[in-house]
């Protein structure tokens, strides 16, 4: 159960567009469609912005947007907006039944 | 309104027990799978325990198996996990949480859409 490796911080200017990588294995990001990103400001609990990869929940805004190519996922958030500076999380389903979290991502807005 | 609400977290002396509660209102606790994340302070989110939705089924992180029990009592609507053998590297942010589904009964044990408010628990001597 290791998490899943994402950059430590990713910063991009209002307006821009900033991807965010998450990478496993071949047994959890790899092997099912089961990844899930998540927003948290300080102090806040953690929000759900995309799961299934690519799907959104009612709510979201269609500025992030997610995607996976073998066994990298990636959160792609457009038009940055200041609100947007947070720490970034994905998550995927394991093969051994579990749930592994990645190492987040703290994203600037500068 | 859906709402999560933690309770129990406090202050432990390594080697001791607390057991959390996560008390569910505005949505059919009993059609839903339920999780448990936590995160040490400055840390990243950490996966805990899962249970099925009738509880019949459990699974937990290698870091706490054989040390933690996930329960439910779904007449009370309520989440539990009994945390024994608590050491410092159990400090954290307790957090309860609903994944989010479309239908009226959910299985899955991941996408988190509704989260509790967190309850926070130090192991020290």
């Amino acid at each position: 159960q290791s998490a899943l490796t994402q950059p430590a911080s990713v910063s991009g200017s209002p307006g821009q567009s900033i991807t965010i990588s998450c990478t496993g294995t071949s047994s959890d990001v790899g092997g099912y469609n089961y990844v899930s990103w998540y927003q948290q400001h300080p102090g806040e609990a953690p929000k759900l912005m995309i799961y299934d990869v690519t799907n959104r929940p009612s709510g979201v805004s269609i500025r992030f947007s997610g995607s996976k190519s073998g066994n990298t996922a990636s959160l792609t958030i457009s038009g940055l907006q200041i609100e947007d500076e947070a720490d970034y999380y994905c998550s995927s389903y394991s093969s051994s039944s579990s749930l592994v979290f990645g190492t987040g991502t703290k994203l600037s807005v500068l | 309104e859906v709402q999560l609400l933690e309770s129990g977290g406090g202050l432990v002396q390594p080697g001791g027990s607390l057991r959390l509660s996560c008390a569910a209102s505005g949505f059919n606790f009993d059609s839903y799978a339920m999780t448990w994340v936590r995160q040490a302070h400055g840390k990243g989110l950490e996966w805990v325990s899962s249970i099925s939705v009738g509880g019949g089924s459990a699974y937990y992180a290698d870091s706490v198996k054989g040390r933690f029990t996930v329960s439910r009592d779904n007449s009370k609507s309520t989440l539990y996990v009994q945390m024994n053998s608590l050491t410092t590297e159990d400090t954290a942010i307790y957090y309860c949480a609903k994944p989010y589904c479309t239908g009226p009964s959910c299985a899955r044990r991941d996408a988190f859409d509704i989260w509790g408010q967190g309850t926070k628990v130090t192991v020290s001597a």
